[in-house]
């Protein structure tokens, strides 16, 4: 099946910098994407949203870009803080055009971010 | 905290018993998910409701498993004969068919753990 997918595992930045994570997602008909944050033994939590229609959406010190072209989307993270530790998934609505039904989100694995004092 | 809970949080258990887990989700939510997630991996869909209506059941989804929501509010998911390959944490999210359908709230999940 068709799968959303980041492009590293873990990813290093020290504390202040701007942190960049990516996604590669592979079903054209996704029109929705969505980013979430996890921290260890909970479940996921909202970060920000895009639809297709737009290129870039902004949120408290976090943007989320789309590039539909070569079906990427990025998430940065200003001014890192210790408490952005966690993996972040990124998620797009594309079952629901490939499976018939609304078969939720597809997530990808997941990229760890860990903040260097 | 997102307004979904799950109970329990953690369960552990012996191969071939049956677990039950509940989800209440956000309470104006009429869409109900459940995910499946193992260490190292994103969430895996699983089933979904809306209302009390169970309108979609992944291929995952093996016919020991059975999720239930009958009056459109709590859900629970059972697991029978469980097998240490069911080890995972299940995952409760919800969503607003009036608002963004696919911005998934979710709960704590509760982590299972056959042995």
């Amino acid at each position: 099946g068709e799968s959303v997918g980041l492009h590293l595992p873990t990813l290093s930045v020290q504390e202040g910098d701007n942190s960049i994570i990516n996604c590669a997602y592979s079903n054209s008909a996704s029109d929705y994407f969505i980013w979430y944050k996890q921290e260890s033994g909970k479940g996921p939590q909202f970060i920000i949203d895009i639809r297709s229609n737009m290129d870039k959406r902004q949120g408290q010190r976090v943007t989320v870009l789309l590039n539909k072209t070569v079906k990427h989307l990025s998430l940065q993270i200003a001014a890192t803080q210790p408490g952005d530790s966690a993996v972040y998934f990124c998620a797009d609505n594309g079952a629901q055009y490939s499976g018939g039904g609304a078969d939720g989100l597809t997530f990808g694995k997941g990229t760890h971010l860990i903040i260097q004092p | 905290d997102t307004g979904v809970s799950q109970d329990p949080r953690h369960k552990i258990t012996k191969r071939g018993q049956n677990v039950t887990f509940r989800c209440d989700p956000i309470s104006e939510h009429n869409r109900l998910y459940w995910y499946r997630q193992t260490l190292g991996q994103g969430p895996e869909f699983l089933t979904y409701f809306q209302n009390e209506a169970q309108l979609e059941k992944s291929r995952l989804l093996s016919d020991r498993f059975s999720a239930e929501r009958p009056k459109g509010s709590f859900s629970t998911l059972e697991i029978q004969r469980t097998e240490q390959g069911d080890s995972a944490m299940y995952l409760c999210a919800s969503s607003s068919t009036g608002g963004a359908l696919e911005k998934l709230f979710f709960g704590s999940g509760t982590q299972l753990s056959v042995l």
